[in-house]
């Protein structure tokens, strides 16, 4: 069935350094997928998405990218900052059902 | 500023007391949809809607009712809470549907049911 899920529930990286956050998701007809970020008692927060026609999309610090070969998808953030601690969800859609579904979610963790 | 608004922020309720969630969008959005979170499950979907007077189930939404008179709100109706509907929810719309822009997402509430 369908299923997005996030390789590790905590990640905790050194202030400065770079993150990356995996995710894989099962459903092959997926061709959206969106990065968000959920602080402590708010609500999810787009960050970036991206389409199955691309590869790679960088914003702001960040970076996704998807290898729809093996349905992975991560997301990279560069010179990781205190504010950057939160859960990460990946999630995917498919045009043909029109329904968002989202993965468990990665603690990310930012030692100063 | 754009936004979803969820009220209340907090919610203590006990078994059988209906309630209602109230959810409000300032971006003209079509499509809004209803979420619980809870831990280990993530983000599950309860009720959505397309458009005015256009509503369907989610993953979830036994124990829930949704109604959608105009627009720019969409409630969420406990008729009979019971303690497994504890958790936090969140509302959330986009302009066009789920798979187009993604979603904006309320602050959430977090009800406890004794």
């Amino acid at each position: 069935g369908e299923s997005v899920g996030l390789h590790l529930p905590t990640l905790s990286v050194q202030e400065g350094d770079n993150s990356i956050i995996n995710c894989a998701y099962s459903n092959s007809a997926s061709d959206y997928f969106i990065w968000y970020k959920q602080e402590s008692g708010k609500g999810p927060q787009f960050i970036i998405d991206i389409r199955s026609n691309m590869d790679k999309r960088q914003g702001q610090r960040v970076t996704v990218l998807l290898n729809k070969t093996v349905k992975h998808l991560s997301l990279q953030i560069a010179a990781t900052q205190p504010g950057d601690s939160a859960v990460y969800f990946c999630a995917e859609a498919s045009s043909n059902t029109g329904k968002l579904i989202f993965g468990q979610g990665t603690t990310l963790q930012v030692k100063p | 500023e754009a936004q979803v608004t969820q009220n209340p922020r907090y919610l203590i309720t006990v078994t059988g007391k209906k309630l209602t969630v109230t959810c409000s969008q300032n971006m003209n959005h079509e499509y809004m949809s209803w979420y619980r979170q809870d831990p280990g499950l993530g983000l599950r979907q309860i009720y959505y809607s397309m458009n005015v007077e256009v509503t369907d189930k989610g993953d979830v939404p036994e124990g829930y009712k949704v109604s959608r008179k105009e627009k720019r709100n969409f409630p969420l109706i406990l008729e009979s809470p019971s303690p497994n509907q504890t958790s936090l929810y969140f509302c959330a719309s986009s302009l066009y549907g789920a798979v187009i822009y993604g979603y904006t997402f309320g602050s959430g509430t977090r009800l406890t049911v004794v």
